[in-house]
């Protein structure tokens, strides 16, 4: 069965201190993953997605096949870094959510 | 340009009530998914639409139901409204599909039900 877990309900770091948002996938073909943020009162956004490579806010994510794994890392928290962050499988027409992290970022 | 919009931000109901909720994609989408959010459940997808046509449905009983115009506007009905329908709904739209770049998600429509 596709599943994605994210293992952490909450992650809670100083400013400055390197972050790691964990992600496990179970899927049998080839994955597309996503990392989506949702800040406070604000609406679900699109963070990365794992065929771009890309680097936003500082953050990036790499999948690991060999461990169904694709983290979010970033290397210096900051406040406003502070949220909810969803890992997101996507199968055919849909996207299935790990159930979430919430990263808190004190000064 | 604008992005996806549901209305309405928010909704109480009664118990046996019926309710259908609303969502606008981006200009230019044809595919437009529904998805339950509940702090117990997590996010859950409800279906997707792309050109008129329902091709994927998640594991939600009869109730819950859609459609989609030409316009590729978007709405989903809940029929017998129970306690549990509680919920934070929203709606996704994608330019290619099958959301291979990614789903614009919408604020949502904040149901209660009493």
């Amino acid at each position: 069965a596709q599943r994605v877990t994210q293992p952490e309900k909450l992650l809670s770091v100083f400013k400055g201190a390197p972050v790691e948002l964990k992600c496990n996938y179970s899927y049998s073909g080839s994955p597309e993953l996503f990392w989506y943020v949702q800040y406070s009162r604000q609406r679900l956004q699109l963070l990365l997605r794992h065929i771009s490579r890309e680097s936003i806010k500082g953050f990036t994510a790499d999948l690991n096949k060999g461990e169904t794994s694709f983290h979010l890392k970033k290397p210096f928290a900051q406040e406003e870094d502070s949220a909810m962050y969803y890992c997101a499988l996507r199968n055919t027409d849909k996207l299935i959510f790990g159930t979430g992290t919430r990263l808190q970022v004190f000064p | 340009k604008a992005g996806v919009t549901q209305t309405p931000r928010y909704l109480i109901k009664t118990r046996g009530q019926q309710v259908t909720l609303s969502c606008s994609p981006i200009s230019g989408h044809r595919s437009v998914s529904w998805y339950q959010q509940t702090p117990g459940q997590g996010l859950q997808f409800l279906f997707e639409y792309f050109s008129e046509t329902q091709r994927n449905k998640g594991n939600f009983p009869g109730r819950f139901s859609g459609r989609q115009f030409s316009n590729s506007r978007s709405e989903m009905n809940v029929s017998t409204l129970e306690l549990g329908d509680s919920a934070l709904y929203l709606c996704a739209s994608s330019l290619s599909g099958q959301g291979k770049y990614g789903y614009t998600f919408g604020s949502g429509t904040r149901l209660t039900v009493v």
